[in-house]
């Protein structure tokens, strides 16, 4: 099946800083998503982003799909960006969603 | 709000019992999904439905079942809960272009 790589694994921040998160993937993808899980294990849909950018206030994405893999962009981090960042990735219509192992992130005061 | 409302929220439970858990959704999808979450596994796909009373395995499916019986409810049991099964488990919905929306988890725990 497709493998879903993301990095870093850990990264700390002090409030205000910037961050990129990396999501690469092993195959072709019609489908990629971002997600964060908050302190309290609620996942919330980032972008639904198979290609191009997108950005939503401080948090921006872009996926370059012939070279398989997505940037996720957070800009003047704030303590409650803290938590995990998910990549997901599927293959074709229908096989079904691949989960990366997640950007654990920490955002201090 | 994906409008995904899960049941119970919290549950321990003895091995060996029977469990259910409950995905009710607002949206009148087609396909919804369920999912645990484990230290070092990440997430992966137990069940899913792709209509009332058409259901298909994910990648961990063993010792699970699951139906659906009307668009809105779709259950998860567990026929003789063990402590493998103890897990956080998150119900999902996906839209016409295959967003995923996720209901607020469910934690388990097999003593």
């Amino acid at each position: 099946g497709i493998q879903v790589e993301q990095s870093p694994p850990d990264l700390i921040l002090q409030e205000g800083a910037n961050s990129t998160l990396r999501c690469n993937f092993s195959d072709s993808v019609n489908n990629l998503q971002w997600f964060h899980q908050n302190p309290w294990g609620q996942l919330i849909n980032l972008f639904y982003i198979p290609s191009g950018t997108k950005q939503n206030g401080r948090l921006s994405a872009t996926t370059v799909a012939t070279e398989r893999y997505s940037l996720l962009y957070i800009s003047s981090s704030q303590t409650t960006d803290s938590g995990v960042y998910f990549c997901a990735v599927e293959r074709f219509r229908g096989s079904r969603l691949t989960f990366g192992e997640g950007t654990q992130l920490t955002v201090n005061p | 709000d994906a409008g995904i409302t899960q049941s119970p929220r919290h549950k321990v439970t003895e091995t060996g019992t029977p469990v259910t858990l409950r995905c009710h959704q607002t949206e009148n999808h087609r396909y919804m999904y369920w999912y645990r979450q484990d230290p070092g596994h990440g997430l992966r796909l137990i069940h899913y439905s792709y209509g009332v009373k058409d259901t298909d395995k994910g990648e961990v499916s063993d010792g699970y079942s699951v139906s659906r019986s009307k668009t809105e409810d779709f259950l998860l049991t567990l026929e003789s809960a063990t402590s493998s099964q103890t897990s956080v488990y998150f119900c999902a919905i996906s839209d016409s272009r295959n967003t995923i929306y996720f209901g607020e988890g469910s934690w388990l725990t097999v003593v």
